[in-house]
């Protein structure tokens, strides 16, 4: 069984431009969930994806988008990056994200994004 | 709304000694609770975790907590710290419902000293 993967696990961008994370979700996992982690504080919910559809969103402006592909493997898309941008990004699948309740999360690694 | 407060950015222990890590949440509704450790560049781990039922969980590593909702807490406790537990740990909180928003807390490092 495989975990869930992470590409790129360092990143290195300048304000204003453009940046694409990707994550590959555990097998037979069909929700995935975006967090971003500043230095020194907790994963902050970005948003979810179930199915395709996107599920839920936290505090995050609109230039922070996303998408979730058939085989549920997802992207995060941040537009005009500012110098706040900078933190690690994580991806945490789980199996459902309906009534039925909370399937564990099960969490990659990290991209670290750096902004300048 | 829900939110968790870990209180104690920094813990220190000697091996051996009890831990006690403390959490206490906020939520409209029944929560669901967790803990997740985090060591040094990697992702989130979780350790366990409270939906309903017995309301002390008994986790991976040695770690349990309990639950408790009269005191809206959920402290992470373990009899005897040994090196490999240095680490950052963080509560989190989520609800069931149409979907799975964590509220995670701002972390808790450990430090074990030998």
């Amino acid at each position: 069984e495989t975990g869930v993967t992470q590409s790129p696990t360092h990143l290195i961008k300048t304000r204003g431009q453009q940046v694409t994370l990707r994550c590959s979700s555990q097998s037979g996992h069909n929700t995935v969930s975006w967090y971003q982690q500043a230095l020194g504080q907790g994963p902050q919910f970005i948003f979810q994806y179930y199915r395709e559809e996107e599920n839920g969103r936290g505090n995050f402006p609109p230039r922070f988008s996303g998408l979730q592909f058939p085989n549920y493997s997802s992207e995060l898309n941040v537009n005009a990056l500012e110098l706040d941008d900078s933190a690690l990004y994580l991806c945490a699948s789980s199996l459902e994200a309906g009534t039925s309740g909370v399937g564990e999360q099960f969490f990659g690694p990290g991209t670290r994004l750096t902004v300048l | 709304a829900q939110s968790v407060t870990q209180l104690g950015s920094h813990v220190s222990v000697s091996e051996g000694a009890l831990v006690l890590l403390r959490c206490n949440y906020s939520s409209s509704v029944p929560p669901y609770l967790f803990w997740y450790v985090q060591y040094p560049n990697q992702g989130l781990q979780l350790l366990l975790k409270y939906t309903t039922g017995a309301t002390l969980v008994k986790g991976i590593n040695g770690f349990e907590a309990e639950f408790k909702k009269s005191e809206t807490s959920f402290h992470l406790t373990k009899p005897s710290a040994h090196m490999s537990d240095a680490a950052e740990y963080f509560c989190a909180v989520s609800h069931s419902g149409g979907y799975q928003k964590v509220t995670f807390g701002t972390g808790t490092k450990l430090q074990v000293i030998p």
